[in-house]
């Protein structure tokens, strides 16, 4: 399979613990984003990165909240000290953009399988 | 900022009967407008996508969607619905003239296709 992967698909933890999850690109895709899907609710941007550089980040993503994406590769995203409303879907997409390739803001994005969030 | 409504939040169609799921959107600029499909407990799978050209987009599983500068629109459709399609569907758009590289989703539609 050389989609998107995504571990654990499932994590349950208590208030307060910290939890990492990580994410698989689709090989040589440079563009990493993270989302985040609540129940009933369409996914909400959390960051992005190109390459190893994170270039945005949303302001849903307290400081609670961090991403690394240290060789350009994989990427972790950690939430620390969780609370009860972390719970939820974090999904993780990947897409191309070639360097003078395309245009900006065309390249699809390919989703994983997400990891879900249940925090007692 | 860039938003995305989908006014239904389910749509009931017959087997074999044609189907649209509505969605709007609102940019500062021009809109890149894209359709997935999400089965239960799954990721994102993309359906198709809009950036420029013709109106009308084919996408992946028979669907297709109508982009309506006018009417800030990208309505979803498929001429025959199937049982299999039954699924929760997301319109999302991204804004040419913003820096981000986000999409910005609407809330879903669940299509519901029965015998």
């Amino acid at each position: 399979d050389t989609g998107v992967s995504q571990d654990p698909r499932h994590k349950i933890t208590k208030r307060g613990q910290n939890v990492t999850f990580r994410c698989d690109p689709i090989s040589e895709h440079n563009r990493l984003y993270w989302y985040r899907q609540t129940l009933g609710q369409g996914p909400e941007f959390l960051t992005y990165f190109q390459n190893e550089a994170q270039l945005e980040k949303s302001r849903l993503l307290s400081d609670r909240f961090s991403a690394e994406r240290p060789k350009g590769s994989f990427s972790t995203l950690e939430i620390q000290r969780t609370e009860q409303g972390d719970s939820a879907m974090y999904l993780c997409a990947s897409s191309s953009i070639r360097a003078g390739g395309s245009i900006s803001g065309t390249d699809t994005q390919y989703f994983g399988p997400g990891t879900r969030l249940t925090v007692l | 900022a860039q938003s995305v409504a989908q006014p239904e939040d389910q749509v009931n169609v017959a087997e074999g009967n044609p189907l649209t799921v509505k969605c709007t959107y609102s940019v500062s600029g021009n809109p890149y407008l894209f359709w997935y499909v999400q089965y239960p407990n799954r990721g994102l799978q993309f359906l198709l996508k809009y950036i420029t050209g013709d109106n009308l987009v084919k996408g992946s599983y028979g669907f297709e969607a109508e982009f309506n500068k006018s009417q800030t629109s990208f309505h979803l459709k498929k001429p025959s619905a199937l049982v299999s399609d039954s699924a929760l569907y997301f319109c999302a758009v991204r804004d040419i003239a913003g820096t981000a590289s986000k999409l910005t989703f609407g809330t879903g539609t669940r299509l519901q296709v029965t015998l």
